[in-house]
């Protein structure tokens, strides 16, 4: 059964760099589906902020792509967030999921998600 | 981006009741769209694709259906664990956007 797990700081300071990991059990990420993260604000909009593909080419909101970098480490089977110059409103839930090749977009399976402050 | 617009925020129903929540998008998106459920501290768990597809292991008492802009999730004879938010997103177009949530209570 695939698990995903998300970590990182849960604090993290206005215009710094905000870090998360997603590590995988259960499926190896170079297998075959593509990678999300995606986040839900205070107040529950939510948001598809990227994905990085099984193959490792990624795709990210436009919204956020000039803030956004989404990597991997397959050899640790993870995949990792970041997001620079950080404000208030980056405060959310961040999680991350797997993407259906079959039908892109649609994510069967999600981490509990991690909560991120952004605040001095 | 296209916006879904989610209704209604909050509903209270009764055990075996059937409930409907529904998600309009902002142009028509072919079908494009998935449902999930989230409990609280849970992982959000997805429900239906492409609209009325029910998603491996989700009991059937869910379905989904709708076409164009106007789509809706329907659970039948109410259970306890169904006790949960809801979300539709839509993947149609770049990049995918999601509804503000139903949060669903027992009455």
């Amino acid at each position: 059964e695939i698990q995903l797990q998300e970590s990182g700081p849960g604090l993290v300071k206005p215009s710094q760099s905000l870090s998360l990991t997603c590590s995988v059990t259960g499926y190896t990420i170079t297998s075959g589906y593509d990678w999300s993260w995606i986040r839900k604000f205070p107040g529950n909009k939510m948001e598809w902020m990227g994905y990085i593909s099984y193959s490792g080419s990624t795709n990210y909101n436009p919204s956020l792509k000039s803030r956004i970098s989404i990597t991997r480490d397959t050899s640790k089977n993870q995949f990792f967030l970041q997001l620079n110059s950080v404000t208030t409103e980056d405060t959310a839930t961040y999680y991350c999921a797997r993407v259906l090749r079959r039908v892109p977009g649609v994510m069967d399976a999600w981490g509990q998600g991690a909560s991120v402050t952004v605040s001095s | 981006d296209i916006q879904m617009t989610q209704s209604p925020a909050s509903l209270s129903a009764s055990l075996g009741e059937t409930v409907t929540i529904e998600c309009r998008a902002s142009e028509d998106i072919y079908n494009g769209l998935a449902w999930y459920q989230q409990k609280p501290g849970k992982s959000p768990q997805l429900l239906i694709y492409n609209a009325n597809s029910l998603h491996t292991g989700v009991p059937s008492r869910f379905s989904g259906s709708g076409s164009g802009t106007q789509y809706s999730l329907k659970i039948n004879s109410l259970q306890s664990e169904d006790v949960a938010s809801y979300f539709c997103q839509q993947y149609y177009n770049y990049p995918d956007t999601f509804g503000a949530g139903t949060k669903l209570e027992l009455k």
